[in-house]
């Protein structure tokens, strides 16, 4: 069974602060992983890729994969109101060709003034 | 330049009526993914192109889904006779080549079935 689980949430972090979101996956072979950020009624946006162990900054955003571990997490610092979204984890399963990326339900994160 | 753009946004079918549903990738993407979207889960895959080959149908819940990319560029899903279990997002998203690559997205299009 190809899984992706995060946190549904809501996870609250006041504005300013650091807020850090989870996924963990269920096949070992995976090799590029995505965050995808969704603001209600609208479509997936792309925020970060990864595709080696460790971390990738970009801005605010810092993604962190650990394949041993099977986990890769985003890192939002200095939060703001308007990063509040759900926030998608998607992973490319080598099963079936590979083609297919595989979403998380969602992490839904709420920034407080 | 210009992103994903499907059509129509919005698309309101009896149970039993057959819809198209619409999809214009960015210019140069060479991949192009169908995906359904219901409320409070993450898209799920239906299907891929490369260019105008479809080399993985195997998210298509049943065979009222057909998806065709004739000429490598637009493509179309289509379902016939519509279930109320059909109403979802539909998500077109196109990389410029594989998997490895990053997939952008479209608006999508609401489906309700009544």
């Amino acid at each position: 069974q190809k899984e992706v689980e995060q946190n549904s949430g809501p996870l609250s972090v006041p504005e300013g602060a650091i807020a850090s979101l989870n996924c963990t996956y269920s096949d070992r072979g995976s090799q590029s992983f995505f965050w995808y950020r969704q603001y209600s009624g609208k479509s997936p946006e792309l925020i970060m890729s990864i595709y080696s162990n460790g971390d990738k900054e970009d801005g605010r955003f810092t993604a962190q994969l650990n394949k041993a571990s099977q986990y890769v997490s985003l890192l939002i610092r200095d939060s703001q109101p308007s990063d509040s979204a759900t926030y998608l984890c998607a992973v490319n399963f080598v099963a079936n060709s590979g083609y297919a990326l595989n979403f998380g339900k969602g992490t839904s994160l709420l920034v407080t003034p | 330049g210009a992103g994903v753009s499907q059509s129509p946004r919005y698309k309101v079918a009896k149970r039993g009526q057959d819809v198209a549903l619409r999809c214009d990738p960015i210019s140069g993407h060479v991949s192009l993914f169908w995906y359904q979207q219901a409320l409070g889960q993450g898209p799920e895959f239906l299907t891929y192109f490369q260019n105008e080959a479809q080399l993985d149908k195997s998210g298509l819940p049943s065979d009222r889904f057909f998806a065709e990319r004739p000429e490598g560029s637009v493509s179309t899903l289509k379902i016939q006779r519509t279930q109320q279990e059909d109403s979802a997002v539909y998500l077109c998203a196109s990389s410029f080549r594989g998997l490895e690559y990053e997939q952008y997205f479209g608006p999508g299009t609401r489906l309700t079935v009544t």
